[in-house]
This record gives structure tokens, sequence and C-alpha cells, in this order.
């Protein structure tokens, strides 16, 4: 199994900062990477798929990067909506694994 | 695009529970599909998967042995049968889109779009 690390495990950061958010895998996934964000009560949302592609819909101010076992999720000038746990993804190989998640807080 | 979960509920230790995930907007028999499950205050657990054409089938250790996962081409519905249920197995269900298939390959894709999630609670 494919464990997937995220640090930290919480980041408090003041709106219209920028918030680099990291995930590691124990083995290469290639670029089979995605992240999600998720707000209480809600299910999760697509964010980044293919490590640097955004999803439909998602601003321009997420972005993505890395490849193998080192990846980057970056958004440029947080809003108050971006406050939420974020979570990575493998869909390289089975079973598909999650990151413990980073919660993301205002500061 | 939707994806409608459902059949979550209060059910014992070593009870039985199915639940249901009703799709829309896509070509259900093009796609692979995963259940997904948080425990309260916890992360994301991916539970297990089906392939297309139902051929094929993953799960997690955890669940491995006691859950089936199954699919109805013909209903656009997906299912997941939890059998000797535990504890531990107290959370939020989602079922969730996954990858394609066609007639020249199969193509890994993350999770675009997610159910509302059904609550399943293993209690006395």
């Amino acid at each position: 199994e494919i464990v997937m690390t995220q640090s930290p495990a919480t980041l408090s950061v003041s709106p219209g900062e920028r918030a680099t958010l990291s995930c590691r895998a124990s083995q290469s996934v290639t670029s089979n990477l995605a992240w999600y964000q998720q707000k209480p009560g809600q299910a999760p949302r697509l964010l980044i798929f293919d490590a640097s592609t955004r999803a439909t819909g998602i601003p321009a101010r997420f972005s993505g990067s890395g490849s193998g076992t080192e990846f980057t999720l970056t958004i440029s000038s947080l809003q108050s909506e971006d406050f939420a746990v974020y979570y990575c993804q493998q869909y390289n190989n089975w079973p598909r694994t999650f990151g413990q998640g980073t919660k993301l807080e205002i500061k | 695009v939707q994806l409608l979960d459902s059949g979550g509920g209060l059910v014992q230790p070593g009870g039985s529970l199915r639940l249901s995930c009703a799709a829309s907007g896509f070509t259900f028999s093009n796609f692979a599909l995963s259940w997904v499950r948080q425990a309260p205050g916890k992360g994301l657990e991916w539970v297990s998967a089906i392939s297309n054409s139902g051929g094929s089938t993953y799960y997690a250790d955890s669940v491995k042995g006691r859950f089936t996962i199954s699919r109805d081409n013909s209903k656009n519905t997906l299912y997941l049968q939890m059998n000797s249920l535990r504890a531990e197995d107290t959370a939020v269900f989602y079922c969730a889109k996954g990858d394609y298939y066609e007639s020249s390959g199969h193509y890994l894709l993350a999770f675009d779009v997610w159910g509302q999630g059904t609550m399943v609670t293993v209690s006395s």
C-alpha cells in the first residue's frame, strides 16, 4: 500500500497571503495525484488532478506541482472561503490512498 | 452529473446494511466507482472500488471479507453490502466516480464527482 503523508497537519495563514501544502508518497505515483478540499458537513471537492491540472470551475489561485513522490498545493492569495481541510490522494495503484489531511485555518 | 447515496442508518454490531448510490448525467457503464468513508472527526479512507463492467473489485484490508461491492449498469446504481459490522465502521460513506474505460483502454482518474454521503452508525 502506498502511504501518503501530508504536512503540516495544521497551517495558520492570514487572508490574502500564500499557503503551501505538501504531500509525499511512499513510492512513485507518477503524476496520478489529486487534491481535494473539504468543508464541514460537505463532501470532498476535487481541486487538482494529474498533479497540476485544475478541475472544472476551480479558481486560478489554486495550483499544483510535483511528480513521483513529492507534491505541492499552492493557494496564491487566500480568500475566506479557502479555509478548509485539504487532502491529497494517489490513484496510481490499488488501494487508492489519501493523506491524513491539512487543516488550513485563519491566522 | 450526480451521485445520490442512500441506505445508511443505525445498526447493531454484527449486523448488516446495504448502501446504494444512484447515478445520473453520465454514461454509468464507462466508469469505475468507489466507496470512500469518513469516521467522525477523521480523514478520508478509501473502502472499495468496482470496474465499469463489475468484473474487477478492490477492497481495503479493513473491510475485506465483510463488505461486497456490486453494480447494476441497467439501473445506473452502485451498491455496498456491509456484513459483520463493527463500531469502527461508523462513518459517513460517500460514493465517488473514478477511472474511465473505453475500447481503447483504461484511464486512471481522480474522483471528480461525489455523492452527498450517507451516515452509518454501528452501536448497540
